[in-house]
């Protein structure tokens, strides 16, 4: 089976804060995708990062950090010193490499409060 | 030109009513995708187009039809919808088969009346 799954519903923090968003994935496939995204109350899906099975490098852009273990199959998201922006809607998703589905998680609401 | 446009950005209509969605990009993206997403929850695919043909509909009730004049365009057309179809709609494209440049528009949010 192919699932996503993001135990945390919402999450509240203090502004400059640190938050993790937790993200694990199940999927029988060697080759796949995962992505993370934002989506903001205006309803739009702005894309934050991809990567691929292969490349278990852990990412950093800016105060957002990404940290991809395959032997746990999670892919955590990490916000540094967060801001008031940073309030949103996240979603991890899993793209199988023989679809152009997205399987998404249910989705974690983060609100940082000033 | 990175962005997937989409039009209406709302969308009010009865349940008698035929309305039509409209998604544009000028990426040269080749797959092109409807998501259907209700409040609180997450996008769930509805159809996906390859090179301008249908190639996934995830069991999707026929009074949603999509379709694809062109590489650029793709549509979704609506008739007899009921209250529960109220949604946000959401196109996507991306290059292909490698989820390279997997990119949302900002949703059309439909209400059924």
């Amino acid at each position: 089976a192919q699932k996503v799954t993001q135990a945390q519903t919402e999450i509240s923090v203090v502004e400059k804060e640190d938050v993790t968003l937790d993200c694990v994935y199940e999927t029988r496939d060697t080759t796949y995708y995962l992505f993370w995204y934002k989506q903001p109350p205006s309803g739009e899906l702005v894309f934050l990062i991809r990567r691929n099975s292969f490349d278990e490098q852990n990412e950093i852009s800016g105060r957002y950090s990404w940290n991809f273990q395959k032997s746990t199959s999670s892919f955590n998201f990490t916000i540094t010193a967060s801001q008031v922006v940073d309030s949103a809607v996240y979603f991890c998703a899993l793209r199988p490499s023989n679809t152009g589905k997205l399987i998404f998680g249910q989705g974690t609401t983060l609100q940082v409060k000033p | 030109d990175t962005e997937v446009t989409q039009t209406p950005k709302h969308l009010v209509m009865g349940m008698t009513n035929k309305k039509s969605l409209k998604c544009e990009q000028h990426m040269g993206h080749r797959a092109m995708y409807w998501y259907k997403q209700k409040a609180k929850k997450p996008p769930e695919l509805m159809f996906v187009y390859s090179y301008e043909k249908l190639s996934i509909n995830e069991s999707v009730p026929s009074r949603f039809s999509p379709e694809c004049p062109n590489s650029s365009l793709l549509n979704l057309h609506l008739h007899a919808l009921q209250p529960e179809d109220s949604a946000l709609y959401l196109c996507a494209s991306s290059q292909g088969g490698q989820g390279v440049g997997y990119t949302f528009g900002s949703g059309t949010r439909l209400t059924v009346v």
